[in-house]
């Protein structure tokens, strides 16, 4: 299926661990995304690659760390696993139009994470 | 600044009533982008719709239906004859094109629809 792929689904640590979660999309898309939603729901955006190139980089602590092995996968690794890192991580994917950003944005399932 | 503001937390109607969810935006481009995203209980964000700012003209799709008026900078959104799985958190967002292709995101509002 052509979509949005992330994993794991979900993701239950310990305080101060290491984590990954993986991001891949076979739409061909040109950028990709990282959200991060709390529990109260809120949606904010941490970080975007634009073909395996850093675009965006929200006021997230240094703990968050993307990699981009690829312009179809977009990772990310989190150093010193906190509590308030609890919260439901979603990837999101953007075509390029003509070379014009398009601005519609394709999400993944989310990885829920959490951090005991 | 972007700024995405619903209003309405939480809404409960009864099923086949009409529904219209709130948003208010605030942006100084003249190009922008304008969404609404669906997340149901399982917790996929499904996209609805995507408006760009010349384009002011009213959309419907089915049961839904948009009205985006840029002199009060609203992008409100109905349900018309509401169901039960139209149960959900729905958020209202905002692109602009000037900047980077983020997405602001509302803080959304969560509806119940009663049967």
């Amino acid at each position: 299926d052509t979509a949005v792929s992330q994993t794991p689904k979900y993701l239950v640590t310990q305080m101060g661990n290491d984590k990954s979660i993986k991001c891949e999309q076979n739409l061909g898309h040109d950028t990709m995304y990282w959200y991060k939603q709390d529990s109260k729901k809120f949606l904010k955006i941490m970080f975007s690659y634009n073909n395996k190139e850093l675009i965006i980089n929200e006021t997230v602590p240094n703990r968050f760390s993307p990699k981009s092995p690829d312009k179809a996968h977009l990772n990310l690794h989190i150093n010193s696993l906190e509590l308030g890192d609890s919260a439901v991580y979603f990837c999101a994917s953007s075509p390029l139009v003509s070379g014009r950003r398009t601005n519609e944005q394709f999400f993944g399932p989310g990885t829920r994470l959490t951090v005991l | 600044a972007q700024k995405v503001t619903q209003a309405q937390t939480e809404i409960s109607v009864v099923e086949k009533e009409d529904v219209t969810l709130d948003c208010v935006y605030e942006t100084r481009d003249t190009t922008y982008y304008l969404f609404w995203y669906k997340q149901p209980p399982s917790g996929e964000l499904v996209f609805l719709i995507r408006r760009n700012s010349f384009d002011e003209q009213n959309e419907i799709s089915g049961r839904y239906s948009w009205n985006f008026q840029k002199s009060t900078s609203s992008f409100n959104f109905t349900i018309t004859a509401s169901q039960v799985v139209d149960s959900a958190v729905y958020f209202c967002a905002l692109s602009e094109e000037v900047r980077d292709d983020k997405i602001i995101f509302g803080k959304g509002t969560r509806l119940h629809i009663l049967p």
